[in-house]
């Protein structure tokens, strides 16, 4: 079945606690992004990536970092989490500009 | 710059109903597409629809079809015979215009069907 899988669905963590949220496809996808969702602000992009190794920064990217070392995985990388960071967190891949495949999501929490 | 304005935060339809979700939109591009999503209470994002501007019918999926009016600059998502399941959270969104990358989402629309 083709899917973005994300890990973990839920998490709760305590500001600074380094942490990474996972992102895999099973596509072939070249295209994949992160984005956050918070209550009045919508769906915001915060990295996204052409190709491996290809990178670049969406509208909020302040406080993540991304990588992708190989085509199938995108991790998002949180430093040094804070409380602002408290969002429900998507990865998405695409195959054209029309094909978007979202992942189930993340809900993060900083305490 | 594209922009989507969803103007209804909330609507209520009853049961077997049929209900339309509005949707307007602006862009700069001759040529772009819109999105339907559905995001029930369990957060995940789920593909509805999707329509181009060039396609001439109306896209049709199921229950669900696209009243799709360039010159009104509106793409509204109409459910028919609504069922409890369609209770939910709409987003329509535009893919990303030559300058940016990322889809272009609007406020959404909770839906709630009535038994």
């Amino acid at each position: 079945e083709a899917q973005v899988t994300q890990n973990p669905r839920y998490l709760i963590t305590v500001t600074g606690k380094k942490l990474t949220v996972t992102c895999s496809q099973n596509m072939n996808h070249e295209y994949m992004s992160w984005y956050r969702q918070d209550p009045g602000l919508g769906l915001r992009q915060i990295y996204y990536s052409m190709n491996v190794e290809v990178t670049d920064k969406g509208d909020v990217p302040e406080g993540y970092k991304v990588s992708r070392k190989e085509k199938r995985n995108f991790p998002l990388i949180l430093e040094s989490p804070s409380p602002n960071q408290t969002s429900l967190y998507f990865c998405a891949s695409r195959d054209s500009l029309w094909g978007y495949t979202f992942g189930s999501g993340t809900r993060l929490t900083v305490v | 710059a594209q922009k989507i304005t969803q103007t209804q935060p909330g609507m209520f339809v009853q049961e077997k109903e049929a209900v339309t979700l509005d949707c307007t939109y602006d862009t700069s591009d001759q040529s772009y597409g819109l999105f339907w999503y559905k995001q029930p209470s369990s957060g995940e994002m789920i593909f509805l629809i999707y329509q181009g501007s060039y396609d001439e019918q109306n896209a049709t999926e199921g229950r669900y079809s696209l009243n799709f009016q360039k010159a009104r600059k509106s793409a509204n998502l109409v459910i028919s015979a609504s069922q409890l399941g369609d209770s939910a959270m709409y987003f329509c969104a535009m893919p990303p215009d030559t300058g940016r990358r990322a889809l272009t989402f609007g406020s959404g629309t909770r839906l709630q069907v009535q038994p």
